[in-house]
């Protein structure tokens, strides 16, 4: 199975300022058809996850443009721009290219 | 509004089965992949099963092939997870989603499965 290894299990941040989240795989991440499914989930406290990204760097429809993220073949990042008290959550990456499908083991970002 | 229930959740003795149910509404059930997936401390976030739009094609993580078993009613808009063999490394809650490889949308409040004896 492929694994996603997320640097950091705990990011303290500041309001305001920016976030990195780095999700490294252990196989690349660049299918067939020419895509790369990395994608991000938010999970708040007390809440289900929600999609953020998808392929490296789709916003999801809603998702605020503070949140982006970038990378290619086993190299992927998560960056909030500045953060807000609103972005408290674990973050999570998921690759969709191999089967089964894998999470990394998630960062909680504490304000 | 997208909206997925998931129930059937409960605590189940080591070696016993539950049959978990997830009901969906705001789309088209029949249009899209299924998926079912599980969190727990341990083990954090894991996709268990995917099962395709008409039901022809599943997938399984293999620590549960053999002993879980997706399926859906189109008709009826529903997911199922049929799970035998319980063992204690499948405690966790257990969410149904439409594939997050390809969407987004809601997970649902999920339910919880505790195996204990």
């Amino acid at each position: 199975d492929v694994v996603l290894t997320q640097s950091s299990l705990s990011l303290p941040v500041t309001v305001g300022q920016p976030a990195s989240i780095s999700c490294r795989s252990n196989q690349s991440l660049l299918s067939s058809d020419g895509n790369t499914y990395l994608n991000w989930f938010q999970q708040r406290p007390g809440q289900s996850p929600r999609r953020l990204i998808y392929k490296v760097s789709n916003r999801d429809s809603g998702v605020p443009d503070r949140f982006s993220g970038s990378g290619s073949g086993t190299d992927f990042t998560l960056k909030i721009s500045r953060v807000e008290a609103d972005d408290v959550a674990i973050y999570y990456c998921m690759q969709g290219t191999h089967w089964p499908r894998t999470f990394g083991q998630g960062t909680k970002v504490e304000v | 509004e997208v909206q997925m229930v998931a129930s059937g959740g409960t605590l189940v003795q080591p070696g016993g089965s539950l049959r978990l149910s997830c009901t969906t509404s705001g789309f088209i059930f029949s249009d899209y992949w299924m998926s079912w997936l599980r969190q727990s401390p341990g083990r954090g976030l894991e996709w268990v099963a995917n099962i395709k739009n008409d039901g022809s094609d599943k997938y399984y993580v293999a620590s549960v092939k053999g002993r879980f078993t997706i399926f859906r009613d189109n008709a009826e808009k529903s997911l199922y997870l049929q799970m035998n063999s319980l063992t204690a490394d499948d405690t966790g809650v257990y969410f149904c989603a439409r594939d997050p490889k390809y969407n987004s949308g809601p997970w649902g409040q999920g339910t919880l499965v505790t195996v204990s004896s």
